[in-house]
């Protein structure tokens, strides 16, 4: 099956660092990647959609400046939180669509639990 | 405006039936999704309906109707690793994945 990796799985830092994620897809090209956050007991909310080779689509309210996207291939995708915050502490999930499935599918990475102190 | 509507929270025995509902109003529909996800973890992936009908797939079950915009999860034989939370996500017409906010099911011995 399609498999997503994230790296790192959990991360504290200290307030004012960046702090960057990778996605990757493992053993498939994925045509758009997804980056999610997911506060305690509330449902995912996508931050930004990602296509290989161009600009990240941000939703609504989401700062881009703040939160980098690159998605330099057909496998991976990063997100780099910059200058974090407390209030960016989050469960941040990454997740890929194939670049040929008939459902558009999402596969998702194990989440990276994101601290700031 | 879009939204899922699903039950904040369910009780339900080991070895029982729960049904799991979901509403939605979305613009658009080019198909649901149902996603199990445990605390702490990433969704996984449960099922997945376009067409009006019930699809199975071991003790899950998930059902469609479009016309009512209206899907339910079944869960059959419940044991207590279903213990999780249960998403409904659809996909709307620009293809973006418009997620409810999860349906907790707590199972009792």
């Amino acid at each position: 099956g399609a498999v997503v990796s994230q790296h790192p799985s959990r991360v504290i830092c200290k307030s004012g660092t960046s702090v960057k994620i990778e996605c990757r897809s493992l053993d498939f090209q994925a045509t758009t990647m997804f980056w999610y956050r997911q506060f305690p007991k509330k449902s995912l909310m996508l931050m930004a959609t990602s296509n290989e080779g161009s600009k990240a689509t941000y939703e609504q309210g989401v700062e881009k400046d703040k939160f980098l996207i690159n998605h330099a291939s057909l496998t991976l995708s990063t997100l780099t939180v910059t200058s974090a915050h407390p209030e960016d502490s989050s469960f941040y999930i990454c997740s890929a669509t194939e670049l040929a499935t008939d459902n558009n599918e999402q596969f998702f990475g194990p989440g990276t639990r994101l601290t700031v102190l | 405006g879009q939204n899922i509507d699903q039950p904040t929270e369910m009780t339900a025995t080991e070895g029982a039936i729960v049904q799991i509902n979901c509403t939605y109003q979305t613009s658009g529909f080019n198909g649901l999704f149902w996603y199990q996800q445990h605390a702490g973890e990433a969704p996984t992936f449960l099922s997945y309906n376009v067409l009006d009908g019930l699809e199975e797939k071991g003790r899950f079950s998930s059902f469609l109707s479009r016309s009512k915009g209206y899907s339910y999860l079944l869960l059959k034989e419940l044991q207590m690793k279903d213990s999780a939370s249960y998403l409904c996500a659809v996909t709307n017409s620009n293809y973006q994945l418009i997620w409810g906010a999860g349906t907790k099911l707590i199972i009792k011995p």
